[in-house]
């Protein structure tokens, strides 16, 4: 009963440094998106997905990449990380024609 | 653009009462679903109720319960009987057909025991 997996759970990196946090799901899900969330900031869109090999962009976009060539797996990769980037990472993914999102359990991210 | 507002940052309630956390939002849709999830210190979002826009009949989940008035873009959520499990951040959030999730930022509710 897996739902949205993400790793790393926990992950402290230095400014300029990149990684990738990995985001899978075995729900057969055509959506699949990435949040952050900052304190008072609510929940905010990165990226997102409708389909494999289909990504567009959310709200907060810079200094992130998305791909999506399969449907389980939605990887969110920090090019050159920044101190601004520190957050807690939610990825989340729902089924077309779906109203309800389904969350993974979080990544902390700590940019030093 | 779609829009949610929570502007009560930080709510308390005393264990066994009723409290009642505001949200407003704006949709230029007319196909639209509304939610309430709790983030208890784990982090993990949890789905608390949903609304779908389309049903005047407000929604209701056990001691969980919506006041939805669409003509107001407004959508509560009021708990009652209130427990010590129920301390948690919780966020109000809006979905029409572009899959896109729209939150607001919070309130975080305390429970006096």
């Amino acid at each position: 009963n897996a739902g949205v997996t993400q790793t790393p759970k926990f992950q402290v990196l230095k400014t300029g440094q990149s990684m990738t946090l990995q985001c899978a799901q075995d729900m057969n899900h055509e959506y699949m998106s990435w949040y952050r969330q900052d304190p008072g900031m609510g929940l905010r869109l990165i990226h997102y997905s409708v389909g494999a090999g289909i990504t567009d962009q959310g709200e907060v976009p810079n200094g992130y990449n998305v791909s999506r060539s399969t449907t389980e797996d939605f990887p969110l990769r920090l090019l050159s990380a920044a101190p601004s980037q520190t957050s807690v990472y939610f990825c989340a993914s729902m089924r077309a024609n779906g109203n309800t999102i389904y969350f993974g359990e979080g990544s902390w991210l700590t940019v030093v | 653009a779609q829009t949610v507002t929570q502007s009560q940052p930080e709510m308390s309630v005393q264990e066994a009462e009723t409290v009642t956390l505001s949200c407003t939002y704006d949709t230029s849709e007319s196909d639209y679903y509304l939610f309430w999830y709790k983030q208890p210190p784990s982090r993990q979002m949890i789905l608390v109720i949903r609304q779908e826009a389309y049903k005047q009949q407000n929604a209701t989940e056990n001691r969980f319960s919506v006041n939805f008035q669409k003509a107001a873009k407004s959508f509560s959520l009021k708990i009652s009987d209130s427990q010590l499990g129920d301390a948690a951040m919780y966020f109000c959030a809006c979905s029409s057909g572009t899959y896109k999730y729209i939150f607001g930022t919070g309130t975080r509710l305390k429970v006096l025991a």
